[in-house]
C-alpha cells in the first residue's frame, strides 16, 4: 500500500511569491491534515479537510490555505512568503481524522 | 500550561537497556494518544497508538496511558542504537472545540543510543 506522497520535496522562493504544496494521502484515507515544522515552534496544525471540506484550522494567518479535492488530494497554499515562513511542511492522512495518522516524507520550503 | 508537555531531554541509555519516555497533557477528555518517531531530516514514523487506559505491546514498545493522572508513557526494551531519534508525543486534544484532523504534539525527547 503506498504511502503519503508530498510533492515537491525541496522548494527555494523569494520574499513575496506564493507557493503550493501537493499531498497524496493513503488510498482510502479522506482527512488530510497539513502541519508546518520549525526548530523553535515544534509541529504546529496548520488545517484538515475531511471530504473536500475544511473542518478545523489551527492559528495561522489567512496567508495560509487549502483545499481537498474529490479524489482525497490536498494542496496547501502560501501567499505573500515571508522569511519566517522557511521550515518543514508536512501532510498527514487518516481514515477519518481522529484515527491514526500517517506522514509524508515533507516538503522543505526555503524562503530566501 | 502547556497541552502536551514530554520529559526534558536529552535520554541517553546504553544499548539493551529500557528507554523511559513520558508525556502529560492537559485536557481530561481526549481519547486518542500517539507516538512517534523522528530521525533527523526525516519526517515523524508512528510507532504506537493508544486509546485506553493500560498498556498496549507492540514488540520492544510498550505505550502506557493513565487517563486520570493525564499522562502517557513510551517505554523501549533492549534498546539499540537505531532506536536514535526525537521522539514526538501526540494528542487529539477534544477541549476547545472540534479536534477533527489535530495532533497536538509535545516538544519531543531527543533519546540516544549507546553501545
Amino acid at each position: 500500500k503506498a504511502g503519503v506522497t508530498q510533492t515537491p520535496r525541496y522548494l527555494i522562493k523569494t520574499r513575496g511569491q506564493q507557493v503550493t504544496l501537493s499531498c497524496s494521502p493513503i488510498s482510502g484515507h479522506r482527512s488530510v491534515s497539513w502541519y508546518q515544522q520549525t526548530p523553535g515552534q515544534g509541529l504546529q496544525f496548520l488545517f484538515e479537510y475531511f471530504s473536500e471540506t475544511q473542518r478545523n484550522k489551527g492559528n495561522f494567518p489567512g496567508r495560509f490555505s487549502g483545499r481537498q479535492f474529490s479524489n482525497s488530494r490536498s494542496e496547501m497554499n502560501v501567499s505573500t512568503l515571508e522569511l519566517g515562513d522557511s521550515a518543514l511542511y508536512l501532510c498527514a492522512s487518516s481514515f477519518r481524522g481522529d484515527t491514526e495518522a500517517f506522514f509524508g516524507q515533507g516538503t522543505r520550503l526555503t524562503v530566501v | 500550561q502547556k497541552e502536551v508537555e514530554q520529559n526534558s531531554g536529552p535520554l541517553s541509555v546504553p544499548e539493551g537497556a529500557i528507554a523511559s519516555l513520558n508525556c502529560t497533557y492537559s485536557d481530561r477528555v481526549s481519547q486518542s494518544f500517539f507516538w512517534y518517531r523522528q530521525y533527523s531530516g526525516k519526517s515523524p514514523e508512528l510507532i504506537m497508538s493508544i486509546y485506553s487506559n493500560g498498556d498496549k505491546e507492540d514488540g520492544r514498545f510498550t505505550a502506557q496511558l493513565n487517563k486520570a493522572s493525564q499522562y502517557v508513557s513510551l517505554l523501549i526494551r533492549d534498546s539499540q542504537p537505531s532506536d536514535s531519534a526525537t521522539y514526538l508525543c501526540a494528542v487529539n486534544i477534544l477541549a476547545g472545540g472540534t479536534s477533527y484532523g489535530k495532533l497536538t504534539f509535545g516538544q519531543g525527547t531527543i533519546l540516544t543510543v549507546h553501545p
